[in-house]
């Protein structure tokens, strides 16, 4: 059965500075990974889609990178702002369904 | 227009009742999804439904049946509901297919809680 981790838990930084977080699973047959942001008390914003074939994917700050045959994915995230201060949540599509990793709780300080 | 959308956004209810969320999704997708959040914020899948087809159902007590009227629409519904029911449920669409690796898009999230 599939297993997404996502290390550290929790992290804090100052604003401006550069930043991974980082997804792991366990079986690599996937379809894709998608990365998302949560807000508290919201629902689920897509940040970005990795498809399977593909090594990474950009949006503005954001850069995601997907090693299937390690069952790696992380996400950069450059010039850190306080607007950035989420869960992020990654989660892999093995075609019938979606499985979240456990979260990432960012908090950037200005 | 929002892509998927859920009702209601809130809901408190007593031990006992019965329940029903409703989800909408204008994207043309013909899976949808319900998940679970729990107190420590993990997302679990309960059902998962193709074309108006079941297809996964997660170990979800049977109090608990969805109903797809139309490839549109996934609402749940939930019986005799209990303490533990309490939770955020987010319904989803994707695509399957050839289409598979496209967005897949959740909901705003209902806040259930019984008490």
């Amino acid at each position: 059965k599939q297993e997404v981790t996502q290390i550290p838990a929790a992290l804090s930084v100052p604003e401006g500075e550069n930043l991974v977080l980082n997804c792991s699973f366990t079986d690599s047959a996937i379809y894709n990974l998608q990365w998302f942001r949560q807000d508290p008390g919201k629902g689920l914003t897509s940040l970005l889609l990795i498809q399977s074939s593909q090594r990474e994917q950009t949006s503005g700050r954001l850069n995601a990178s997907l090693d299937k045959s390690s069952g790696r994915s992380t996400l950069y995230i450059a010039a850190s702002q306080p607007g950035d201060s989420a869960t992020y949540l990654c989660a892999v599509h093995t075609g019938n369904q979606f499985y979240f990793g456990t979260g990432t709780s960012l908090t950037v300080i200005p | 227009d929002t892509a998927v959308s859920q009702t209601p956004k809130y809901l408190v209810t007593q031990m006992g009742n019965d329940k029903s969320i409703k989800c909408e999704q204008n994207l043309g997708h013909d899976t949808m999804y319900w998940y679970k959040q729990d107190s420590k914020k993990f997302l679990k899948i309960m059902f998962s439904y193709n074309n108006k087809e079941l297809i996964i159902n997660e170990t979800v007590p049977n109090r608990f049946s969805p109903k797809s009227p139309d490839k549109a629409h996934l609402n749940l519904h939930i019986n005799s509901l209990e303490l533990g029911d309490s939770a955020v449920y987010f319904c989803a669409s994707s695509s399957r297919g050839h289409l598979l690796n496209t967005e897949a898009f959740f909901g705003q999230g209902t806040r259930l809680t019984v008490v």
